[in-house]
């Protein structure tokens, strides 16, 4: 299994619903990362967990928290959002460093009315 | 399946010489590719893209060459240097989702 799986594939939320977001890896990697991506746009770096530990880019606001329950999951959850948070949500898992090849998901493209 | 493919999870080269990455793809239904750059703790940042329409795009040291009946695109980057040293993303784009390669690390040995 060679693949990073994202559920679910499409997600339309209210502004105040409380949703969720998952990520899975059966690889045996080591870190994970979630992206946003904006249309025609490179992909933002949101969170890392790597080798247990949480590393969170600070101009992400806190109504997007991650969470990692184990090794092959990494969950992102979603509250209170506004219309600006759609976007396409990225998965993606690395071997070990963060010099490693990375395998992204498919992607959730998440719309917030 | 991965639908865009970079077969070498990394590379090295002298300063000075020419860094050749490379990758394929299956989806004929691509219209657009692009490079990424990545450094370490960072999101990968637009390196430079090309259409379908053409067959090769320029700029500055790096060109991308598209083989669209091979299904294969590849990044020229000459003269290489130091800074280089990153992972690489090629990306394919239907419109509709983007796909990504899984990154070649290149080291440039000064």
């Amino acid at each position: 299994d060679t693949e990073v799986t994202q559920t679910p594939k499409h997600l339309v939320m209210g502004m105040t619903n409380k949703k969720s977001l998952k990520c899975e890896q059966h690889m045996g990697h080591r870190a994970m990362y979630w992206y946003k991506q904006k249309a025609k746009k490179p992909p933002e770096l949101m969170f890392v967990y790597s080798y247990e530990k949480l590393s969170i880019n600070e101009s992400v606001p806190s109504r997007f928290s991650p969470e990692c329950p184990n090794s092959s999951l990494l969950n992102l959850h979603l509250h209170a959002l506004q219309p600006e948070d759609s976007a396409l949500y990225l998965c993606a898992s690395t071997p070990g460093g963060d010099r490693d090849t990375q395998y992204f998901g498919p992607g959730t493209r998440l719309t917030v009315l | 399946d991965q639908q865009v493919k970079q077969n070498s999870p990394s590379l090295s080269v002298q300063e000075g010489r020419i860094s050749i990455l490379n990758c394929d793809y299956t989806n004929s239904m691509f219209d657009y590719f692009l490079w990424y750059k990545k450094y370490p703790a960072e999101g990968p940042t637009f390196l430079i893209s090309i259409s379908s329409i053409k067959d090769k795009n320029e700029d500055g040291r790096f060109t991308v060459f598209l083989n669209k009946s091979a299904k294969h695109l590849s990044l020229h980057i000459v003269p290489s240097q130091p800074g280089d040293s990153a992972v690489y993303f090629c990306a394919a784009d239907t419109g509709n989702q983007f796909y990504f390669g899984t990154g070649t690390s290149l080291t440039v040995i000064p």
